[in-house]
């Protein structure tokens, strides 16, 4: 396994801008998730996808936030018009569906710091 | 509503000694799963071990076991043989579903020091 990558490991941006951070899951992972960590909590689950299909969302997902995974391959979440709430690591995870014990593989994250 | 505590923001330990890292969770589901994941200084989220609901036996996976008590709602997780490589955040996560891990909810995590 290469592992999950994540793209950028950093960014900042001024409030109202729009980012965009990519992930690359593990090749034969049909599932991939996002999840959001801020300072001194555990990551909280934002969205999920099998294939190419977004099969859930979290209430923490606003309007502002999309994300797409076309061809069932990598992974883009953008934040539109962002706000100082939104910084942020934001986690991306990928596994291989139908196992009793599905395990979770995370990347190392972006950093995201709303100025 | 699920809810993970863990009520031991950090845990020192001494190398060579096992240490238990407490994790209690709250959900009126039958099926569930529990997990333990580390998280070292570089960010990314390691799978420790997996507990199922339905699991009669504590389950390990090499220096790690995860003590099950179901009727207590507690599934903390034992390092046996600290090295100072464990010294990271440690998180207790919950899957609403004991065959996959959709949506996993975590707790806050607690940092565990390992002294030389």
């Amino acid at each position: 396994d290469t592992g999950v990558s994540q793209d950028p490991r950093h960014k900042i941006t001024k409030r109202g801008q729009n980012v965009t951070f990519r992930c690359d899951p593990i090749s034969e992972h049909n599932r991939l998730y996002w999840y959001r960590q801020t300072l001194g909590q555990g990551p909280e689950f934002l969205t999920y996808f099998q294939n190419e299909a977004q099969l859930e969302k979290s209430r923490l997902l606003s309007d502002r936030f999309s994300a797409e995974r076309p061809k069932g391959s990598f992974s883009t979440l953008e934040i539109q018009r962002t706000e100082q709430g939104d910084s942020a690591m934001y986690l991306c995870a990928s596994s291989r569906s139908g196992l009793s014990n599905e395990k979770l593989f995370f990347g190392s994250g972006t950093q995201l710091s709303v100025l | 509503a699920q809810k993970i505590t863990q009520t031991q923001p950090g845990m020192f330990v001494q190398e060579k000694e096992a240490v238990t890292l407490d994790c209690t969770y709250d959900t009126s589901d039958q099926s569930y799963g529990l997990f333990w994941y580390k998280q070292p200084s570089s960010g990314e989220m390691i799978f420790l071990i997996y507990q199922g609901s339905y699991d009669e036996q504590n389950a390990t996976e090499g220096r790690y076991s995860l003590n099950f008590q179901k009727a207590r709602k507690s599934a903390n997780l034992v390092i046996s043989a600290s090295q100072l490589g464990d010294s990271a955040m440690y998180f207790c996560a919950m899957s609403p579903d004991q065959t996959g891990a959709n949506n996993l909810f975590f707790g806050t995590g607690t940092r565990l020091t390992v002294i030389p």
